[in-house]
Order: structure tokens, then sequence, then C-alpha cells
């Protein structure tokens, strides 16, 4: 079946990189997500990134995408206090996610001062 | 346009009551989802409708959960009776057209 793991925390210094990891299971899906969650709110869409991709960037975020390994990674540059959330890695095995989404249960992302 | 707007935003209950969220999605959608967040869990998806119609409901965890959309601008969550397990905070989403997930801010429900 599907699934989706993503490690729990993550602790960075405000102004280093972040890098969350993400690995999936099922070498059918077609798009993958980062989402962001701030305390009491609903996710956001971050960025997205196709399975014939490998690489996208947008401004500070960085998705790089190992199909082979089915692992997937944000890399936050210059990481600052409004970073601070939970992000969570999903995938989808149909275009625009019409079967819905599966995530992962969310990294969260603690920037030390 | 508001987005998708779910109330109540907070509900606490006590054990057999009956509990209905609400969801009013937005404009130029065809699909809405229905998720549960647990600590425990993290997001499960309960069951999502293609154009007003339940299209897979298997994560609905029993038959005391039941989810409507009589239209396309709303959809109701309900549980009858409720249990302290319940207790999460459920997301509505829906699919724009451009292909982008939108979330509600949730409805956090406490089943004492």
């Amino acid at each position: 079946g599907e699934d989706v793991e993503q490690s729990l925390f993550l602790s960075v210094r405000e102004g280093d990189s972040s890098v969350i990891n993400c690995t999936y299971t099922d070498s059918s899906s077609t798009y993958l997500y980062w989402y962001k969650q701030e305390p009491g709110a609903g996710l956001q869409l971050l960025t997205y990134i196709f399975s014939n991709m490998d690489m996208k960037q947008d401004q500070r975020l960085t998705v790089l995408l190992n199909k082979k390994d089915k692992h997937l990674s944000l890399r936050i540059a210059d990481t600052q206090t409004g970073d601070s959330a939970i992000y969570f890695c999903a995938e989808s095995l149909m275009g625009g996610g019409a079967d819905g989404l599966t995530f992962g249960k969310g990294t969260h992302l603690i920037i030390q001062p | 346009d508001a987005g998708v707007i779910q109330s109540p935003r907070h509900e606490v209950t006590e054990m057999g009551q009956e509990v209905t969220l609400r969801c009013k999605p937005i404009s130029g959608h065809n699909s809405l989802f229905w998720y549960r967040q647990t600590m425990m869990r993290g997001l499960e998806l309960l069951i999502y409708f293609n154009n007003n119609v339940p299209i897979d409901d298997s994560g609905m965890p029993e038959d005391r959960f039941s989810a409507k959309m009589p239209n396309a601008s709303f959809s109701t969550l309900k549980i009858q009776p409720s249990e302290p397990r319940d207790s999460a905070v459920y997301f509505c989403a829906t699919i724009h057209l451009t292909g982008e997930l939108f979330f509600g801010e949730g409805s956090r429900l406490t089943v004492l």
C-alpha cells in the first residue's frame, strides 16, 4: 500500500539551510508535494514536483526528487524564524491529486536563534 | 474567493452526542476531501467527492461517520454517536481547477 515517511523533528540554526527528507513507497506516484502547516492553521501548499522532474527551485526552496530511491527532499535556504512549522510530504497517483493525497506524518522544523 | 470555510472552528461535546462539521468549498472546484488529523495517525483521508458524488469512503473509520455533499457549495461530516477517540482536527479540502489542493482552517473536535 501507499506509505509516506518523514522524520518527526528537525532543528536548525537561524540562517542555516534546512533539509527535510521524505521517502515514499508507491512508484506510480505522479505528483509529489510539500505542504506547510503553522500552528492552528490548515495546510498550505509550498511547492510540488512532477515525477518526471528531478529538481525544482522556487526562491529559497529547492525540491530534489530521486525516483529510483523514492526519496524527496525540501531544502530551505537561509532558514528564518517564520519558517518554523510542520512540513508535510504528500504523494498523488492521479494528476492534480484528484484521488486524494497521501501525507506523511509531518516534520516539525524548529529554529534555534 | 474567501477560500475553504469550515465550521465550527472548535467544538467540545460529550460522548454520545451527534456532531456535524460543515464545509463550504472554494468556487470552481470539482473534488472535495475530508481529512482527519491526530498526533498518533497524522493526516488520514476519510472520504472524497467528485462532482458531488462520493468516490471513495474507505477511510471512514466506522458506520458512526457519514458525509454528504448535497450541492457543489456545501458538505457535511457527521459523527453519531461521538466517542472520545474521535477527538481530532477535521480538515476539508478542495482541488481547484488549477490542480492545487486548498485546505480549510480545520474544525477541532474534543469529545469528553
